[in-house]
């Protein structure tokens, strides 16, 4: 089955800088790539996602780039602000009726 | 707006007992799904459900049962509770084959003593 890995666990920035999250996928097959943002105590909520007929993908200050031959894809966010620390999850799918495999996660964290 | 709620937020349950956790969504989403929240190992799927009284397996299973008797709501069952289960539990919704985005509920925090 599918096995997503996610790097690096945490991730501390001085607000203003950009920050790269990264997540390697197994299964071929994946085709859709959502990333999920979870802040302290909430829900995990979808902040962008990418399927893989395009390699790259932006909504302001955030964007997500995909490389299916190396398996893997990136969430980037730049100017990053006190309001972004939360921790993120990158996920794959491959469109079998909505089932995804979460990464392990990246606690974010942005100091002032 | 979707709402998926859960049943409890937080719940403290005794070794061996017999524990449900329910989860309700009101948007019509034919995909449900029950994930276990630890730090350092993300989101893992229990098990998921695409119709009335269908389930699979995710990545987890052992330990659990589930019943969706209803299109709104999904059941999770721990049916001997143990220390190893204490966790988040998390449940979400996703309408079938559009976008994947699954809503997520706010979560039950299990404490098995």
């Amino acid at each position: 089955g599918e096995n997503v890995e996610q790097h690096p666990s945490t991730l501390s920035v001085q607000e203003g800088d950009s920050a790269v999250i990264k997540c390697t996928y197994s299964d071929s097959a994946s085709n859709y790539f959502p990333w999920y943002k979870q802040e302290l105590g909430k829900r995990p909520q979808l902040i962008i996602d990418i399927r893989s007929n395009v390699g790259e993908k932006k909504d302001q200050r955030i964007a997500v780039t995909l490389n299916k031959t190396a398996k893997h894809f990136s969430l980037h966010i730049t100017e990053t602000q006190p309001e972004d620390s939360a921790v993120y999850f990158c996920a794959a799918s491959d469109n079998q009726g909505g089932k995804l495999i979460f990464g392990q996660g990246t606690e974010l964290s942005v100091k002032p | 707006d979707v709402k998926v709620t859960q049943s409890s937020r937080y719940l403290v349950k005794r070794t061996g007992e017999k524990v449900f956790l329910e989860c309700v969504q009101d948007m019509d989403h034919e995909n449900m799904f029950w994930y276990r929240q630890d730090p350092g190992l993300g989101l893992r799927l229990i098990y998921f459900s695409y119709d009335v009284k269908m389930k699979e397996k995710g990545d987890i299973p052992e330990g659990y049962s589930v019943s969706r008797e209803k299109k709104e709501r999904f059941s999770l069952i721990l049916e001997s509770a143990s220390t190893n289960q204490t966790s988040m539990y998390l449940c979400a919704s996703s309408l079938l084959k559009v976008r994947n985005e699954q809503f997520f509920g706010p979560g039950t925090r299990l404490t098995v003593l």
